[in-house]
C-alpha cells in the first residue's frame, strides 16, 4: 500500500530535550517536505526537499533541522525544543513539487 | 512572497444544498498551481481537486468543482449537493512552477446540516 508514515504520532517532551520525528514513504518520491498546522494559521511549511541531499528552508524553519540522506526517508530535528513549538505536523511526498501532496497522519507534539 | 488567503474561517450549509468556498492568492508568476486540500476529523489531508493555471478549463471532480479566475486571482471551490462526509476543513494551496514551496491558506471549517 502507497503511504507516507510519521513517528510517533504522538509525543509529550519538555523544553530543550532533542527529539527526531521520522517520515518514510513508500512511492519512491523525489519530493517530501515537512509542515506544522496551528489553528488559525493553517499549514506552514518548515522544510522541503526536491532530490537526496538536496533540502530548503520553508516559511517557519527557525529551531528546526532535516537531512535527506536517503530518498524515502526525511526526518524532522528538533534540538532543543521549546513551548512555542507545540504543534501538529505533517510529512508530505510527491512525485514533483506540483503534483498531488501524499500526506501522513500527522505528529502531535506537546512542548512542555 | 506568494499569499493564499481563505476569507471565510468557517461555513454551512445545508445537506443536498450547493456551496462555495472562497479563496484569493498573490503572485507575480504567471504559471502555477492551485490546490484545495480537505481535512476531516481524522487529520488526515486529501486532494480534493487540482488545477494548473495555463489551463483555462476549470476542474471537475464528481461533485466538486473549481471557479479559476486568474486575472483576479480568485480559485472557489464549489461543493454540491453537500453530503454530510464533505464535513471537513478545506485548505486552499498554491504551488509555483518549480514545485519547491507549497503555501496554504488558513482553511475553512465546513459544516453540514443534516
Amino acid at each position: 500500500e502507497a503511504q507516507v508514515t510519521q513517528n510517533p504520532r504522538y509525543l509529550i517532551t519538555v523544553t530543550g530535550k532533542k527529539l527526531t520525528v521520522t517520515c518514510s514513504q513508500n512511492m519512491n518520491h523525489e519530493y517530501m517536505s515537512w509542515y506544522r498546522q496551528d489553528p488559525g494559521l493553517g499549514l506552514r511549511q518548515i522544510y522541503y526537499s526536491m532530490n537526496v541531499e538536496v533540502t530548503d528552508k520553508g516559511d517557519v524553519p527557525e529551531g528546526y533541522k532535516v537531512s535527506r540522506k536517503e530518498k524515502r526517508n526525511f526526518p524532522l530535528i528538533l534540538e532543543s525544543p521549546s513551548p512555542n513549538q507545540t504543534s501538529l505536523y505533517f510529512c508530505a511526498s510527491s512525485l514533483k513539487g506540483t503534483d498531488t501532496q501524499y500526506f501522513g497522519p500527522g505528529t502531535r507534539l506537546t512542548v512542555l | 512572497a506568494q499569499t493564499v488567503t481563505q476569507s471565510q474561517p468557517e461555513m454551512s450549509v445545508q445537506e443536498a444544498e450547493t456551496v462555495t468556498l472562497s479563496c484569493t492568492y498573490d503572485t507575480s508568476e504567471s504559471d502555477y498551481y492551485l490546490f484545495w486540500y480537505k481535512q476531516p476529523p481524522s487529520r488526515q489531508m486529501i486532494l480534493v481537486i487540482r488545477q494548473e493555471a495555463y489551463k483555462q478549463q476549470n476542474a471537475t471532480e464528481n461533485r466538486f468543482s473549481v471557479n479559476f479566475q486568474k486575472a483576479a486571482k480568485s480559485f472557489s471551490l464549489k461543493i454540491s449537493d453537500s453530503q454530510l462526509g464533505d464535513a471537513a476543513m478545506y485548505f486552499c494551496a498554491f504551488s509555483p512552477l518549480a514545485g519547491e514551496k507549497l503555501t496554504f491558506g488558513t482553511g475553512t471549517r465546513l459544516t453540514i446540516i443534516p
